[in-house]
């Protein structure tokens, strides 16, 4: 499988207790992109790498939340004790930025998000 | 900030032909992508525009008015797969790559 996987697929955890999701783009994308998505809404956006640089992060995101992708390839994003409010779909996505038309350019491959339920 | 608006629901039957509009407040445009997600799945990439006119891709098109702020998706030849929900999002210039999406417009195909 060549697309967007994320892990794990379902994560439930206490209040006040640390989660850490990981994301794996596909292998020759340089993008990689942050989402998290609520029951009815739009995904939205968390935070953006370029290889190993975050280059944008929303400012609605708390200092509890924090995303790394130390090698230019896989990403984590941790969230630092939980609320519940932070309950959400939590989407990964990548794109390439190296060659292409707009289209390409301009298409991002989702994964399957980690669905993570605060108690 | 950016802004967009689009109807919560449409329901259609098969075969029918549906238009799901896309109206946006942001500065700095660059582009406008809509994206189709099923219950329990991941978005996946529909079309993108970032000029004025209309983009053809099978039963599916979009359509970019950059004056009007305004686009909008074209689903023809309806079927029961198309079910699912379908989201417009805006790229500025300003803001790298991010997307930010529209509430997202449910389209319910009957038989």
């Amino acid at each position: 499988d060549t697309g967007v996987s994320q892990n794990p697929r379902h994560k439930i955890t206490k209040r006040g207790q640390n989660v850490t999701f990981r994301c794996d783009p596909i292998s020759e994308h340089n993008r990689l992109y942050w989402y998290r998505q609520t029951l009815g809404q739009g995904p939205e956006f968390l935070t953006y790498f370029q290889n190993e640089a975050q280059l944008e992060k929303s400012r609605l995101l708390s200092d509890r939340f924090s995303a790394e992708r130390p090698k230019g390839s896989f990403s984590t994003l941790e969230i630092q004790r939980t609320e519940q409010g932070d309950s959400a779909m939590y989407l990964c996505a990548s794109s390439t930025g190296l060659a292409g038309g707009p289209r390409i350019l301009n298409t991002q491959y989702f994964g399957p998000g980690t669905r993570l339920t605060v108690l | 900030g950016q802004s967009l608006e689009q109807p919560s629901e449409v329901t259609a039957v098969e075969g029918a032909i549906v238009q799901i509009n896309c109206t946006y407040q942001t500065s700095g445009f660059y582009g406008l992508s809509w994206y189709q997600q099923h219950d329990g799945g991941a978005p996946t990439f529909l079309s993108y525009n970032a000029l004025d006119g209309l983009e053809e891709t099978g039963r599916f098109s979009s359509f970019l008015s950059r004056s009007d702020s305004y686009g909008y998706l074209l689903l023809q030849e309806l079927q029961m797969k198309d079910s699912a929900s379908y989201f417009c999002a805006v790229r500025v210039r300003a803001a790298g790559n991010k997307l930010t999406f529209g509430g997202g417009t449910r389209v319910l195909v009957k038989p």
